[in-house]
């Protein structure tokens, strides 16, 4: 089975740096995604690991590490516009060669003035 | 704008009753993917359709089915309704099997009282 964890409320202070760390038990396992969904709006798509290391992505970077089924997100100099939640996915193969993306419940952030 | 349509946007009706949402995936995505997200839940992966057939299933109830057609759209049926089938349904697209990024549509929010 898969089980994702996030931490469900964090809040930070703009312009300031947050991690959201995710931590994941899966079989299949075969990439993770970072998507932020704003209340009440469809979830967009922030970044993608499929191998170890960091990615970067302007002021977001995500990071991942396959053995500790462990990832983070990375979001610096914190805006107000990027209080919302930030949802961790991970992507297990199915059979014939398909995948699910399977959600964690989402850490919702709140940036202060 | 996601390029994905789903229609209705807001659905009220009563427990016992059936309801059909619809969604129109971005030109050129042969995935489609339905997920429901009930008030302050993270995104539970329904079902998967690639090309118009069903290529991974979820936590999907009994009571409920989906289909993709020739055209590609996708419909998800919710029958026998009950209280805690409120939820927002969101329906999401790529463009190949493998469940890369996801473009989600707005969501259809049903009530059921």
């Amino acid at each position: 089975g898969q089980n994702i964890d996030q931490p469900t409320e964090m809040t930070a202070t703009e312009g300031a740096i947050v991690q959201i760390n995710c931590t994941y038990q899966t079989s299949g396992f075969n990439g993770l995604f970072w998507y932020q969904q704003h209340a009440g709006e469809a979830p967009t798509f922030l970044s993608y690991n499929v191998l170890d290391g960091l990615e970067e992505k302007g002021r977001f970077s995500s990071f991942l590490s396959r053995s500790k089924g462990y990832s983070y997100l990375l979001l610096k100099e914190l805006q107000m516009k990027d209080s919302a939640s930030y949802l961790c996915a991970v992507r297990a193969e199915v059979s014939g060669g398909y995948n699910k993306l399977i959600f964690g419940a989402g850490t919702r952030l709140a940036v202060h003035p | 704008d996601s390029g994905v349509t789903q229609t209705p946007k807001h659905l009220i009706t009563a427990t016992g009753q059936r309801v059909t949402l619809r969604c129109s995936p971005r030109s050129g995505d042969l995935s489609v993917y339905w997920y429901q997200q009930s008030l302050d839940q993270g995104l539970q992966f329904l079902i998967h359709y690639y090309n118009g057939e069903e290529r991974a299933k979820g936590n999907i109830l009994e009571r409920f089915s989906a289909q993709q057609f020739p055209d590609l759209h996708s419909e998800l049926n919710l029958s026998s309704l009950e209280l805690g089938d409120s939820a927002l349904y969101f329906c999401a697209s790529s463009q190949d099997r493998n469940t890369g990024e996801l473009f989600f549509g707005e969501g259809s929010r049903l009530t059921v009282l």
